[in-house]
């Protein structure tokens, strides 16, 4: 079982909002973790989006739009990056992230589709 | 302005090697842990290794453990990766990245291939 899994693709229409989790494998406990979000749209490497542990230790990266927000959801056991109002240029690869066991442990990402 | 700037990718056989750099400016490189994460063609993003910040700490993925070598130079503001036996599945854009921080190049590709 993958340490964090992520739903492959994700649809959502203009405006609408796009929950995207990113759920941690049995026996890792979210609420220990500090997960990171990044986006990345093809041919250019992932942005920083921000991160989030709690509500009192989270951090939005810089000239992140504060429509873009994190969360968790502890009885999924998973990270949830939020997207209010979405728009077309958020249509992207989204890619969540944790430092697990001296290692940087990638989520398989999702591939946001704006319809 | 952070900058990262990879350079050194390339074509090589399988088995050859290729030595990858990374400048960087505009924040306090020494302060910092750093890393190599790589994304082949179509795929996502895969971890390679992490350098700690006076080199005290090394990791690597057990995929390249053995192989690659991480190194760095907090004098020359520089990261390394000494890539060695490399295979077709090396092939990949080789970012040099700062994930908690949010610090990521523009990439270099290696294509491994004969």
């Amino acid at each position: 079982q993958a340490v964090l899994t992520q739903p492959s693709s994700l649809s959502a229409s203009p405006g609408a909002s796009a929950s995207l989790t990113c759920t941690l494998r049995s026996g890792l406990d979210v609420g220990t973790y500090t997960i990171y979000w990044y986006q990345q749209k093809p041919g250019s490497p992932p942005q920083y989006l921000l991160r989030y542990k709690s509500d009192s230790d989270k951090q939005q990266g810089s000239g992140v739009p504060s429509r873009f927000s994190g969360s968790k959801d502890g009885s999924a056991n998973a990270g949830i990056l939020l997207i209010s109002g979405l728009q077309s240029e958020d249509e992207a690869d989204y890619y969540c992230t944790i430092w697990h066991s001296s290692a940087w442990v990638f989520g398989g990402g999702t591939k946001l589709t704006v319809l | 302005e952070v900058q990262l700037v990879e350079s050194g990718g390339g074509l090589v056989k399988p088995g050859g090697s290729l030595r990858l750099s990374c400048e960087v400016s505009g924040f306090t490189f020494t302060r910092y842990s750093m890393n190599w994460v790589r994304q082949a063609p179509g795929k996502g993003l895969e971890w390679v290794s992490c350098i700690t910040s006076a080199s005290s700490f090394i990791y690597y993925a057990d995929s390249v453990q053995g192989r690659f070598t991480i190194s760095r130079d907090n004098g020359k503001n520089a990261l390394y990766l000494q890539m060695n036996s490399l295979r077709a599945e090396d092939t990949a854009v080789y970012y040099c990245a700062s994930p908690a921080e949010g610090y990521w190049g523009q990439g270099t590709l290696v294509t491994v291939s004969s």
